[in-house]
C-alpha cells in the first residue's frame, strides 16, 4: 500500500519568507509526527498529533513554527520568517495508534534557506 | 537526551553477520528497546523492538542481556543495501507524549564487498 508521502521533496526559500510543508500519512493512521534532521542537531522531534487530542508541541524550536492536521489526516508544517538555521530535512511519520510500536517515515522535505 | 550509547561506526564483509551493540544502562522496567535504520537520503525505517526476550523477524534478531542494560542487533547476512545508520532507541510503549522517538547519533554500518 501507499506509504507516507511528503511534498515538496525539495524547497529553496529566501530568508524571511514563509514556507509550508505537507505530509500525507498512511490512511487510517491516527498518530502523526514531525521530526527534523540537520547536520548540527541530528534527528529531533518537533510535534505530535493523536486523533482529536491537543497536539504535543514540546519540540517546536520557536513560535515561528506551527503545524496543523486537518480532518485527522493531512498535516501541514508552517515556518514563518524562515532563518538559515531552519535549513534541514523535515520528516513526517505516522503510526496506527499512539501505542503502536512502528512509526512509518516519509522521504522528507529538504528545506534550504538562502 | 538519548538514553543509549552506540559506537560511532563499524564495518563488516558482505554475507557475514553484522552485530551492532547498544548500551542502555539506565533503562526502566517498562521501557522497550527499538532499532531503526536510515539509509542515505531516506527516512528512518523500523527494524525490530523488544522488552526482555530475544526477538527475531525477517530483517534481524535482537538479543537483550538478562539485566537489560545492553542489547545487540544482528543482521545475519549483511548485504551492501544494509549500509546505513542504525539507531538504538529506548522508550515506553504507551501513550501520548512518550510515543515520540528520541534519536541519538546512531552507529554507521558500512558493508564492504
Amino acid at each position: 500500500g501507499a506509504g507516507v508521502s511528503q511534498s515538496p521533496s525539495n524547497k529553496v526559500t529566501e530568508k524571511g519568507k514563509d514556507v509550508e510543508l505537507r505530509c500525507d500519512p498512511i490512511s487510517g493512521h491516527t498518530a502523526l509526527y514531525w521530526y527534523r534532521q540537520s547536520l548540527g542537531q541530528g534527528l529531533e522531534f518537533l510535534i505530535y498529533f493523536q486523533g482529536n487530542s491537543a497536539p504535543d508541541k514540546s519540540g517546536l524550536p520557536s513560535d515561528r513554527f506551527s503545524a496543523e492536521r486537518t480532518g485527522g489526516s493531512v498535516s501541514t508544517l508552517t515556518i514563518q520568517r524562515t532563518q538559515q538555521e531552519d535549513s534541514a530535512v523535515y520528516l513526517c511519520a505516522s503510526s496506527l495508534t499512539f501505542a503502536e510500536y512502528e512509526q512509518y517515515f516519509g522521504p522528507g522535505t529538504r528545506l534550504t534557506v538562502t | 537526551d538519548a538514553k543509549t550509547t552506540q559506537p560511532p561506526s563499524m564495518d563488516c564483509a558482505e554475507g557475514r553477520a553484522a552485530n551492532l551493540p547498544c548500551n542502555h544502562s539506565t533503562i526502566s522496567g517498562n521501557e522497550y528497546v527499538y532499532w531503526y535504520r536510515q539509509i542515505h537520503s531516506q527516512g528512518p525505517q523500523y527494524i525490530i523492538h523488544g522488552l526482555k526476550n530475544n526477538e527475531t523477524n525477517e530483517m534481524a534478531s535482537l538479543i537483550i542481556t538478562e539485566d537489560r542494560k545492553s542489547s545487540t542487533l544482528i543482521l545475519p547476512h549483511a548485504t551492501l543495501r544494509d549500509t546505513a545508520v542504525y539507531y538504538c532507541i529506548v522508550r515506553v510503549a504507551s501513550t501520548g507524549a512518550n510515543s515520540k522517538l528520541t534519536f541519538g547519533k546512531g552507529i554507521t554500518l558500512s558493508v564492504r564487498p
